[in-house]
Protein backbone atom coordinates (compact mmCIF):
# COMPACT_ATOMS: atom_id res chain seq x y z
CA UNK A 1 0.00 0.00 0.00
CA UNK A 2 0.59 3.84 0.05
CA UNK A 3 1.91 3.96 3.32
CA UNK A 4 1.57 1.90 6.83
CA UNK A 5 -1.99 0.87 7.75
CA UNK A 6 -3.28 0.44 10.82
CA UNK A 7 -6.74 -1.14 12.10
CA UNK A 8 -8.64 -0.80 13.81
CA UNK A 9 -8.50 3.52 14.03
CA UNK A 10 -10.42 3.38 17.24
CA UNK A 11 -11.23 0.14 19.96
CA UNK A 12 -12.72 0.69 22.73
CA UNK A 13 -13.36 -2.54 25.10
CA UNK A 14 -14.30 -3.73 28.11
CA UNK A 15 -11.52 -4.62 30.94
CA UNK A 16 -10.51 -8.30 30.59
CA UNK A 17 -10.97 -8.62 27.17
CA UNK A 18 -8.54 -9.12 24.54
CA UNK A 19 -7.72 -7.11 21.78
CA UNK A 20 -5.96 -7.78 18.56
CA UNK A 21 -4.67 -4.66 16.68
CA UNK A 22 -3.66 -4.97 13.04
CA UNK A 23 -0.22 -3.33 11.14
CA UNK A 24 -0.44 -3.54 7.25
CA UNK A 25 3.59 -1.63 6.94
CA UNK A 26 4.86 -1.04 3.70
CA UNK A 27 5.22 -3.46 0.85
CA UNK A 28 8.65 -4.70 0.74
CA UNK A 29 9.63 -3.19 3.91
CA UNK A 30 11.79 -5.49 5.89
CA UNK A 31 11.65 -3.59 9.13
CA UNK A 32 8.84 -3.62 11.60
CA UNK A 33 8.12 -1.77 14.88
CA UNK A 34 5.67 -1.10 17.77
CA UNK A 35 5.25 2.03 19.73
CA UNK A 36 3.20 3.22 22.28
CA UNK A 37 2.02 6.97 23.44
CA UNK A 38 0.18 7.66 25.96
CA UNK A 39 -1.27 10.86 26.16
CA UNK A 40 0.69 13.57 26.05
CA UNK A 41 3.88 11.76 26.13
CA UNK A 42 6.30 10.44 22.91
CA UNK A 43 5.56 7.38 21.42
CA UNK A 44 7.72 4.24 23.56
CA UNK A 45 9.41 1.77 21.99
CA UNK A 46 7.43 -1.97 22.24
CA UNK A 47 9.27 -4.52 20.10
CA UNK A 48 10.75 -4.70 16.71
CA UNK A 49 10.99 -7.26 14.05
CA UNK A 50 13.07 -8.18 10.87
CA UNK A 51 11.05 -10.12 8.87
CA UNK A 52 9.24 -12.72 10.68
CA UNK A 53 11.69 -12.53 13.56
CA UNK A 54 10.89 -11.04 16.60
CA UNK A 55 14.56 -9.29 17.31
CA UNK A 56 13.33 -7.33 20.33
CA UNK A 57 10.90 -7.46 22.51
CA UNK A 58 12.32 -5.71 25.79
CA UNK A 59 9.81 -2.45 25.69
CA UNK A 60 7.17 -5.01 26.10
CA UNK A 61 5.47 -4.34 29.49
CA UNK A 62 4.17 -7.52 30.56
CA UNK A 63 3.09 -11.43 29.38
CA UNK A 64 0.03 -9.69 28.49
CA UNK A 65 1.29 -8.58 25.41
CA UNK A 66 2.65 -10.32 22.32
CA UNK A 67 3.07 -9.84 19.12
CA UNK A 68 3.93 -11.73 15.59
CA UNK A 69 4.62 -11.83 11.89
CA UNK A 70 4.19 -15.04 10.47
CA UNK A 71 4.54 -14.66 7.16
CA UNK A 72 6.88 -11.09 7.44
CA UNK A 73 4.24 -8.98 6.38
CA UNK A 74 0.94 -8.28 8.31
CA UNK A 75 1.99 -7.44 11.96
CA UNK A 76 -0.53 -8.50 14.80
CA UNK A 77 0.21 -7.09 18.65
CA UNK A 78 -2.46 -8.40 20.90
CA UNK A 79 -2.87 -7.78 24.64
CA UNK A 80 -4.80 -10.43 26.64
CA UNK A 81 -7.33 -9.36 29.70
CA UNK A 82 -6.69 -5.78 29.23
CA UNK A 83 -6.08 -3.87 32.17
CA UNK A 84 -7.24 0.42 32.29
CA UNK A 85 -3.60 1.35 32.16
CA UNK A 86 -3.20 -0.56 28.62
CA UNK A 87 -5.26 2.63 27.19
CA UNK A 88 -3.25 4.68 24.75
CA UNK A 89 -2.33 4.93 21.25
CA UNK A 90 -0.64 2.12 19.53
CA UNK A 91 1.34 3.10 16.53
CA UNK A 92 2.89 0.78 13.78
CA UNK A 93 5.95 1.33 11.67
CA UNK A 94 8.08 -0.18 8.94
CA UNK A 95 11.39 0.71 7.38
CA UNK A 96 12.65 -0.52 4.13
CA UNK A 97 16.58 -1.58 5.41
CA UNK A 98 17.38 -4.00 8.11
CA UNK A 99 18.31 -4.09 11.87
CA UNK A 100 16.36 -1.02 11.84
CA UNK A 101 18.62 1.26 9.76
CA UNK A 102 17.04 3.91 7.76
CA UNK A 103 13.96 5.82 7.45
CA UNK A 104 10.74 4.86 9.82
CA UNK A 105 7.76 5.35 8.62
CA UNK A 106 4.73 5.72 10.79
CA UNK A 107 1.04 4.85 10.44
CA UNK A 108 -2.23 6.74 11.96
CA UNK A 109 -2.04 4.53 15.11
CA UNK A 110 -5.12 2.68 16.52
CA UNK A 111 -6.33 4.08 19.62
CA UNK A 112 -7.52 2.00 22.63
CA UNK A 113 -9.49 2.66 25.51
CA UNK A 114 -10.00 0.00 28.09
CA UNK A 115 -13.53 0.93 30.22
CA UNK B 1 19.51 5.74 30.77
CA UNK B 2 18.73 7.75 27.15
CA UNK B 3 15.93 10.27 27.71
CA UNK B 4 15.16 13.77 25.57
CA UNK B 5 13.90 16.86 26.65
CA UNK B 6 11.61 18.98 24.56
CA UNK B 7 10.84 22.72 25.36
CA UNK B 8 7.19 22.57 26.63
CA UNK B 9 4.13 23.65 24.22
CA UNK B 10 2.21 24.94 22.84
CA UNK B 11 4.09 27.12 20.81
CA UNK B 12 1.41 29.68 18.96
CA UNK B 13 3.56 31.84 16.20
CA UNK B 14 2.09 34.46 13.08
CA UNK B 15 2.88 32.94 9.64
CA UNK B 16 6.86 34.53 8.43
CA UNK B 17 7.58 34.54 12.04
CA UNK B 18 11.32 32.78 13.11
CA UNK B 19 10.96 29.22 15.39
CA UNK B 20 12.96 27.45 17.38
CA UNK B 21 12.23 24.47 19.38
CA UNK B 22 14.64 23.62 22.14
CA UNK B 23 15.54 19.67 22.61
CA UNK B 24 18.53 18.60 24.87
CA UNK B 25 18.85 15.08 25.46
CA UNK B 26 21.29 12.59 27.97
CA UNK B 27 22.91 9.36 26.12
CA UNK B 28 25.43 7.00 26.24
CA UNK B 29 27.91 6.20 23.35
CA UNK B 30 26.98 8.30 20.43
CA UNK B 31 23.39 8.59 19.05
CA UNK B 32 22.18 9.17 16.12
CA UNK B 33 19.81 12.65 16.62
CA UNK B 34 16.39 13.19 14.71
CA UNK B 35 13.01 15.42 14.62
CA UNK B 36 9.59 13.81 13.38
CA UNK B 37 6.73 15.55 12.54
CA UNK B 38 3.17 14.58 12.86
CA UNK B 39 0.69 16.57 11.09
CA UNK B 40 -3.01 16.53 12.17
CA UNK B 41 -4.82 12.65 11.68
CA UNK B 42 -1.31 11.27 10.27
CA UNK B 43 1.31 9.33 11.27
CA UNK B 44 4.84 10.73 12.69
CA UNK B 45 7.18 11.40 9.98
CA UNK B 46 11.01 12.06 9.93
CA UNK B 47 11.86 15.94 9.15
CA UNK B 48 15.52 15.69 9.75
CA UNK B 49 18.30 13.91 11.13
CA UNK B 50 21.60 14.00 12.21
CA UNK B 51 24.37 11.09 13.05
CA UNK B 52 27.42 12.91 14.39
CA UNK B 53 28.48 15.75 16.36
CA UNK B 54 28.24 19.33 14.34
CA UNK B 55 26.32 17.44 11.58
CA UNK B 56 23.64 19.60 10.53
CA UNK B 57 20.09 18.17 8.97
CA UNK B 58 17.99 20.35 6.87
CA UNK B 59 14.64 19.64 5.32
CA UNK B 60 11.56 21.89 4.27
CA UNK B 61 13.26 25.16 5.58
CA UNK B 62 13.71 23.41 8.77
CA UNK B 63 17.36 22.97 10.26
CA UNK B 64 19.00 21.56 13.58
CA UNK B 65 22.71 20.73 14.32
CA UNK B 66 24.04 18.19 16.22
CA UNK B 67 25.86 19.54 19.51
CA UNK B 68 27.97 17.41 21.44
CA UNK B 69 29.02 19.92 23.48
CA UNK B 70 25.95 21.43 24.85
CA UNK B 71 23.80 18.22 24.19
CA UNK B 72 21.49 19.66 22.29
CA UNK B 73 19.59 19.16 19.04
CA UNK B 74 17.35 22.44 18.70
CA UNK B 75 14.78 23.29 15.51
CA UNK B 76 14.82 26.16 14.12
CA UNK B 77 13.02 27.53 10.97
CA UNK B 78 13.48 31.20 9.50
CA UNK B 79 9.66 31.72 8.23
CA UNK B 80 6.85 29.82 9.41
CA UNK B 81 3.55 28.65 7.45
CA UNK B 82 -0.01 27.72 8.37
CA UNK B 83 0.81 24.49 6.93
CA UNK B 84 3.90 23.83 9.61
CA UNK B 85 0.83 23.64 12.06
CA UNK B 86 1.63 20.22 13.34
CA UNK B 87 3.68 18.35 16.57
CA UNK B 88 7.28 17.81 16.55
CA UNK B 89 8.93 15.30 18.26
CA UNK B 90 12.87 15.27 19.36
CA UNK B 91 14.43 11.69 19.64
CA UNK B 92 16.95 9.17 19.18
CA UNK B 93 18.57 6.02 19.10
CA UNK B 94 20.04 3.76 20.98
CA UNK B 95 22.15 2.13 18.17
CA UNK B 96 25.04 2.52 16.60
CA UNK B 97 26.13 3.40 13.03
CA UNK B 98 23.61 5.46 12.58
CA UNK B 99 20.57 3.14 12.63
CA UNK B 100 17.53 4.85 14.07
CA UNK B 101 16.03 1.38 15.68
CA UNK B 102 15.03 1.36 19.22
CA UNK B 103 14.23 5.47 19.55
CA UNK B 104 13.48 7.89 22.45
CA UNK B 105 11.40 10.43 21.79
CA UNK B 106 11.36 13.94 23.45
CA UNK B 107 6.86 14.17 24.85
CA UNK B 108 6.35 16.29 21.71
CA UNK B 109 5.93 19.98 21.20
CA UNK B 110 2.71 21.29 19.59
CA UNK B 111 3.15 24.22 17.06
CA UNK B 112 0.23 26.62 15.79
CA UNK B 113 0.65 28.84 13.31
CA UNK B 114 -1.89 31.74 12.36
CA UNK B 115 -1.93 33.73 9.27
Amino acid sequence: GAGVSQSPRYKVTKRGQDVALRCDPISGHVSLYWYRQALGQGPEFLTYFNYEAQQDKSGLPNDRFSAERPEGSISTLTIQRTEQRDSAMYRCASSLAARGAGKLFFGSGTQLSVL
Amino acid sequence: GNSVTQMEGPVTLSEEAFLTINCTYTATGYPSLFWYVQYPGEGLQLLLKATKADDKGSNKGFEATYRKETTSFHLEKGSVQVSDSAVYFCALDRGSGGSNYKLTFGKGTLLTVNP
